[in-house]
């Protein structure tokens, strides 16, 4: 159980170009998502919160104009990079958490994005 | 702030060889402390939550433990397959966002 399943795996593409990512819960609810941002040999940097038909929460720094969060349902959540450029490139995973108190968060196994 | 250090950064095991990371943490208050595993390429894998000091988790060759100031997390007897990097988290007492360690890497050898 607990599965979270996120779209596409990999991508690339040119500098100037949006990009979505979906992360879904496959076998519960997600009340709550979570959007990481991991670089090379470092840990999880937490970009944003978002709550099902609410507004993601940006942490400090995270430009909430450049990475668009979208949490329409309860399975899905997609995070937009608009106009990515080069610097955008980085792995990113999602996570979610259900309705249940002390759950665990459930991670996807992450998009690799090349911006060239 | 909550902070989170992990130490070593970088592991090198024998097979069978084990040893203990740890985990260091400064909160203002902790509801949950997690372990996960994360594989090259691959999104963190959920291995335990520890709530309170002195308890202790087990799964398979891997113990977790807690004090009021540090998580261990044993690897007894490691195999190659248990190569990977380990994370731990906190988790306020308000709310669900997790504050992440930078990781130990773990490599075991045959």
């Amino acid at each position: 159980g607990a599965v979270v399943s996120q779209h596409p795996s990999w991508v690339i593409c040119k500098s100037g170009t949006s990009v979505k990512i979906e992360c879904r819960s496959l076998d519960f609810q997600a009340t709550t998502m979570f959007w990481y941002r991991q670089f090379p040999k470092q840990s999880l940097m937490l970009m944003a919160t978002s709550n099902e038909g609410s507004k993601a929460t940006y942490e400090q720094g995270v430009e909430k104009d450049k990475f668009l969060i979208n949490h329409a349902s309860l399975t899905l959540s997609t995070l937009t990079v608009t106009s990515a450029h080069p610097e955008d490139s980085s792995f990113y995973i999602c996570s979610a958490i259900g309705d249940l108190r002390n759950q665990p968060q459930h991670f996807g196994d992450g998009t690799r994005l090349s911006i060239l | 702030e909550d902070q989170v250090t992990q130490s070593p950064e970088a592991l090198r095991l024998q097979e069978g060889e084990s040893s203990s990371l740890n985990c260091s943490y400064t909160v203002s208050g902790l509801r949950g402390l997690f372990w996960y595993r994360q594989d090259p390429g691959k999104g963190p894998e959920f291995l335990f939550t520890l709530y309170s000091a002195g308890e202790e988790k087990e799964k398979e060759r891997l113990k977790a433990t807690l004090t009021k100031k540090e998580s261990f997390l044993h690897i007894t007897a490691p195999k190659p397959e248990d190569s990977a990097t380990y994370l731990c988290a906190v988790q306020p007492p308000a709310g669900n966002k997790l504050t992440f360690g930078g990781g130990t890497r773990v490599l075991v050898k045959p």
